[in-house]
Order: C-alpha cells, then structure tokens, then sequence
C-alpha cells in the first residue's frame, strides 16, 4: 500500500524568506505526485504535478518541487514567501499503472504554512 | 460553470441521525470521490465513481453508504452518525479515473 509522509506539521515564516516542504512516499511502483494547497476558508487546488520527464516541475504562484527518486522524495519549494502563501499543503500520490486504482490518491498528513507579514 | 458544489456547507448531528450529503458537478466528469479530512492524517479517500453506475471503497468505507444517482451527482450517506465521524468531507471529480481531481468547498459535519 502506498503511504506518504510529510514531516512538518506546522511551518511558520516571515515575509521573503525562503520554503521547502519535505513530502517522502513509500511505494514500490511507478507514482504520480502532487502539491494541493488549501487556502483559509476554500477548497482544494492542485499547486503542481509530476508525471514523467523533468523531474524539476513549477507551479502556480512560484511554487517548484523536485522528484528525487532514489531518495522518494517530492519536496515543495519557494524562494520568497508572500502573506498571501499561508495555507495547508498536501502531497499526494497515486499509482501510475492505471486500472480502476488510476484514481485513488494518497494523501499526506498536510502542513500548515503560516506566513508573517 | 460553477465546478464541484457540495451541500450543506455545515451540519450537526445527534449520534444515531442519519443524513446524506450531497455533491454535483457541471464539468461532464466521469469520475467522482469522496473523502474526509481529519486533522493531521490528511484526506483520506471513502468511496469513489469510476463512471456512472459504479462505485468503489476506498480506504475508510466503513459507516458510510454511496450512490451515483446519474453523471452529474454523487451523494454520501451516513445510516447511523458515530461521533468519529466528525470531519470535513471533501467531494472530487476528475474527467476520467485520475488523479487530476478537481474539489468541492467542502461539509463540516460534527457529531455529537
């Protein structure tokens, strides 16, 4: 079963300085991943995703994050965080080999940004 | 186009209460999810809609019936409320079975 970790329960910024988030996933096949970021009071949104190819992938609002393979890693990034950037942010995974379980995504525990202005 | 809609956007229950919650999309997906979301264990998936007139558990089933009423509507039902089922659940669709999975605003549902 696949499963996916995320280290930092709450992350607290200010202004500027730089994020990265650690997301591990334990999986013995080929996966799909992704950022989600919730932002007070709203639903879900898809930040960015990794599917094949370059394993450096960019975002919306200048988010980045980085499949490490060997090390089944998918850490998000951002050089400067905004106010604006405060929310909780999920990884998640799904099996790449398709079939009726294509669908089904793991999620990690999220991490809640707060950004200070 | 409004996407994903969920109603009710709250709701208290009495332990033992039943209710459904209902949840339609208006982007002609195929698929459809259901998950909640408890603090620190992120969402987990409870039932999915490959397609109409399908449906599948996913990793917490338990207490909690489905129904694909037709291509736009997925709805989620709780028979007998427990206070663990105190959560925020999250409705999902994605054009075919994928993990590109667009959300809805969500339902509070507490139990008391």
């Amino acid at each position: 079963a696949q499963s996916v970790s995320q280290h930092n329960h709450h992350v607290i910024l200010s202004e500027a300085a730089s994020l990265e988030l650690g997301c591990n996933y334990s999986y013995g096949g080929t996966v799909n991943l992704f950022w989600y970021v919730q932002y007070p009071g709203q639903h879900l949104q898809l930040l960015l995703k990794y599917f094949s190819g370059d394993p450096l992938v960019k975002g919306i609002k200048g988010f980045e994050a980085e499949f490490i393979k060997s090390k089944f890693s998918f850490n998000l990034r951002k050089p400067s965080v905004q106010w604006s950037d405060t929310a909780e942010y999920f990884c998640a995974v799904n099996d790449r080999a398709g079939g009726t379980s294509y669908g089904k995504l793991t999620f990690g525990q999220g991490t809640i940004l707060t950004v200070h202005p | 186009n409004a996407g994903v809609t969920q109603t009710p956007k709250f709701q208290v229950l009495k332990t033992g209460q039943s209710m459904t919650l209902q949840c339609a999309q208006d982007m002609n997906h195929n698929s459809m999810y259901w998950y909640r979301q408890d603090p620190g264990m992120g969402l987990r998936l409870i039932y999915y809609s490959a397609s109409e007139g399908t449906t599948d558990k996913g990793e917490v089933p338990n207490g909690y019936n489905v129904s694909r009423l037709n291509k736009r509507e997925f709805s989620l039902r709780l028979e007998s409320a427990a206070p663990s089922q105190t959560s925020v659940y999250f409705c999902a669709s994605s054009e075919h079975v994928s993990p590109r999975q667009f959300f809805g605003p969500g339902t509070r549902l507490t139990v008391l």
